[in-house]
């Protein structure tokens, strides 16, 4: 079982905005790293580490951390948005893990 | 541009040894600076990582596989491959390979191929 808990689902109004957290204690120690998933395709990653956001990828993803949690924010959620959302990090014994993962559905 | 792409056979029997191999192409999978590394996601699922590994040949599993699972690397090819042993239908799932940097995150994915076992 995972280490880093994601809620299930989360809903956004088109042009609001969204937040997704991943908690485990290994994210006291940890950055995490995020990545979007659509439907048939592989995992893109959208945010990492401290304050990182790949090229390419719209600023309005950023990331935050505070404690156990680490949190995702989509500022001005588009359709294209909509998607599921993965955090990975370290587990307790220094290994890759995944969290549960998000479904974000933008309404 | 880095590409990864994942190749091997679709269908694997239940106790069998399930093989894949990811090329790297547009990029060295002899760099200091990153590992590579194998993750699936049965379908309708979560993703799960399988393991990494360092061109060197270091090796990290998760530790729920560590038992049937062997990462290993061909740098003359630029490829690394996945040996998982004794599957059942719970190993059917999107196999992936990709790149991660450092310890920190993973930049580059393959597409992902689908490995169905069954008789």
């Amino acid at each position: 079982s995972s280490e880093l808990t994601q809620d299930p689902a989360v809903s956004v109004a088109l042009g609001q905005t969204v937040r997704t957290t991943c908690q485990g204690d290994s994210l006291r120690n940890y950055y995490a790293s995020w990545y979007q998933q659509k439907p048939g395709q592989a995992p893109v990653l959208v945010f990492y580490g401290k304050n990182n956001r790949p090229s390419g990828i719209p600023d309005r993803f950023s990331g935050s951390s505070s404690g156990n949690t680490a949190s995702l924010t989509v500022t001005g959620a588009q359709a294209e948005d909509e998607a599921d959302y993965y955090c990975n990090s370290r587990d307790s014994s220094g290994n890759d893990v995944f969290g549960t993962g998000t479904k974000v559905t933008v309404l | 541009q880095l590409q990864l792409q994942e190749s091997g056979p679709g269908l694997v029997k239940p106790s069998e040894t399930l093989s894949l191999t990811c090329t790297v192409s547009g990029g060295s999978i002899s760099s200091s600076s990153h590992f590579w590394g194998w993750i699936r996601q049965p379908p309708g699922k979560g993703l799960e990582w399988i393991g990494s590994l360092f061109y060197s040949g270091s090796t990290y599993y998760n530790s729920s596989l560590k038992s049937r699972v062997t990462i290993s690397v061909d740098t003359s090819k630029n490829q690394f491959s996945l040996k998982l042993t004794s599957v059942t239908a719970a190993d059917t799932a999107v196999y992936y390979c990709a790149r991660r940097y450092a310890s920190s995150h993973y930049d580059y994915w393959g597409q992902g191929t689908l490995v169905t076992v069954s008789p």
